[in-house]
């Protein structure tokens, strides 16, 4: 089934302890991106990556790092979380590099609910 | 970046059509204008998205104005699985598009 995997569902971490939240998909997209999800402020994109060692910023990248070191993954990584970075995070991507901008169509995961102590 | 403005929510009756508007009055010539909901508990999924013409598909249908500053999803028989948070989104050749806060649609028996 094609699908993009976000693991985990769930995460309880304390301040400062470094996590990764992953990122799969099995369509062989070239674009992928994460976006938190807070109430009142919608969906803000964080990263995204066109291609296999290829990433920007988004809006709100600050406190965040990604990498892609293969086309199946990205991976969302905080070094030092805190407590404003508690947040449902999805993952998506796109069969094109542009993404939505040539018009193609996101795949989302299921999500990832964060909490920061 | 090319914003969009949505009514927070909307009602309607179980099996009748639905309207769900959004302006967009700072598009641009190359912006695709999309529509995603999401469905309570999940990730956003794609509904319809176009350019300058009307689409229609098995979902929805979008309805894009002249100048191209505002546009409407269609959801013509309404079901209780349509309750949920739709978003309208521009986008460019930039990479760069904003999702907003949606509209809550609640659909009622």
């Amino acid at each position: 089934e094609a699908q993009v995997t976000q693991n985990p569902r769930y995460l309880i971490t304390v301040t400062g302890k470094k996590l990764t939240v992953t990122c799969s998909q099995n369509m062989n997209h070239e674009y992928m991106s994460w976006y938190r999800q807070d109430p009142g402020l919608g969906l803000r994109q964080i990263y995204y990556s066109m291609n296999v060692e290829v990433t920007d910023k988004g809006d709100v990248p600050e406190g965040y790092k990604v990498s892609r070191k293969e086309k199946r993954n990205f991976p969302l990584i905080l070094e030092s979380p805190s407590p404003n970075q508690t947040s449902l995070y999805f993952c998506a991507s796109s069969p094109r590099r542009m993404g939505l901008g040539t018009g193609e169509k996101l795949f989302f995961g299921s999500g990832t609910q964060l909490s920061v102590l | 970046d090319a914003k969009t403005t949505q009514p927070n929510s909307m009602e309607s009756n179980e099996e009748e059509p639905v309207h769900l508007p959004c302006n967009h009055s700072t598009i641009s010539g190359t912006d695709y204008i999309h529509w995603y909901r999401q469905l309570p508990s999940q990730g956003p999924e794609y509904v319809i998205h176009g350019l300058t013409s009307n689409v229609n598909n098995r979902m929805a249908s979008l309805a894009i104005a002249e100048d191209r500053k505002s546009s409407t999803l269609i959801l013509h028989r309404a079901t209780l699985r349509d309750a949920a948070v739709y978003y309208c989104i521009l986008s460019n050749t930039g990479n760069q598009f904003y999702f907003g806060t949606g509209t809550s649609l609640t659909v009622i028996p």
